[in-house]
C-alpha cells in the first residue's frame, strides 16, 4: 500500500513550457486535491476533484488544468510555464466519508526559469 | 470557512508537553477543527479532529473550549521528532471539503 505518490519528485523548466505532474493514490479514495505551497506560506488549494471524471477550481486555479480520467490518478497540467509558477506541488487524497482526513504525497519541487 | 489565528513560534522541551494554542472565534455550529502537521518538507500529515468535545487519539490531545472559540492541541511527551509546522483548520463539510491552511505554528522541540 503505497498510499499517495507524485511523479516526478523535481522538475526544472523553462518559462513556457509545458508540463505534466502525476498524482496517484491506492486507497480507492473518491476525492483529491492539488496544492501548492510557496516559502513561508501555507499550502493554497489549486483544483479538486470529487470523483471519477470530475474537477473543479481552487483558491489559485489560475495558469493549471487538471484531469481525472481514472478514479485512482489525479493529472495537474502547466500548458505555458511562468516563474511565478515556482513552488512544491502537493497532492493529497480522502475516502468519501464526510469528515475523513486528507492523505498527503510527498510534493514535486518545479522550478521554473 | 472560519478564520484561524495561531501563535507563529513556539518552543518546547523535550519530553514535556507541548500545547499549541488556536483562536476559531467566528466558528459556527457545523465546522470542525482539524490538526495537521508539517515536518519539514513533506507533505502535511493529520494529527486530530473534533466537533466540540475533546478528543484523544495515539498522536494527540484536542481539547476545544466550550464555546468552540478556541481550541488547544496536546502533544503530551514530545519528542525531537515533532519539530514541525502545525496547521489548526476549522472546515465545513460539501463544497469537495477542502482545507484552507493558513501558515501554521513552527513548534521547535529542544534537548
Amino acid at each position: 500500500n503505497a498510499g499517495v505518490t507524485q511523479t516526478p519528485k523535481f522538475r526544472v523548466l523553462k518559462t513556457g513550457q509545458s508540463m505534466t505532474l502525476l498524482c496517484a493514490q491506492d486507497m480507492n479514495h473518491e476525492y483529491m486535491y492539488w496544492y501548492r505551497q510557496d516559502p513561508g506560506m501555507g499550502l493554497r488549494l489549486i483544483h479538486y476533484s470529487v470523483g471519477e471524471g470530475t474537477t473543479a477550481k481552487g483558491e489559485v486555479p489560475d495558469g493549471y488544468n487538471v484531469s481525472r480520467l481514472k478514479k485512482q490518478n489525479f493529472l495537474l497540467g502547466l500548458e505555458s510555464a511562468a516563474p511565478s509558477q515556482t513552488s512544491v506541488y502537493f497532492c493529497a487524497s480522502r475516502g468519501s466519508g464526510t469528515y475523513n482526513e486528507q492523505f498527503f504525497g510527498p510534493g514535486t519541487r518545479l522550478t521554473v526559469l | 470557512d472560519a478564520k484561524t489565528t495561531q501563535p507563529t513560534s513556539m518552543d518546547c522541551a523535550e519530553g514535556r508537553a507541548a500545547n499549541l494554542p488556536c483562536n476559531h472565534s467566528t466558528i459556527s455550529g457545523n465546522e470542525y477543527v482539524y490538526w495537521y502537521r508539517q515536518i519539514h518538507s513533506q507533505g502535511p500529515q493529520y494529527i486530530i479532529h473534533g466537533l466540540k468535545n475533546n478528543e484523544t487519539n495515539e498522536m494527540a490531545s484536542l481539547i476545544i473550549t466550550e464555546d468552540r472559540k478556541s481550541s488547544t492541541l496536546i502533544l503530551p511527551h514530545a519528542t525531537l521528532r515533532d519539530t514541525a509546522v502545525y496547521y489548526c483548520i476549522v472546515r465545513v463539510a460539501g463544497e469537495g471539503n477542502k482545507l484552507v491552511f493558513g501558515a501554521g505554528t513552527i513548534l521547535r522541540v529542544k534537548s
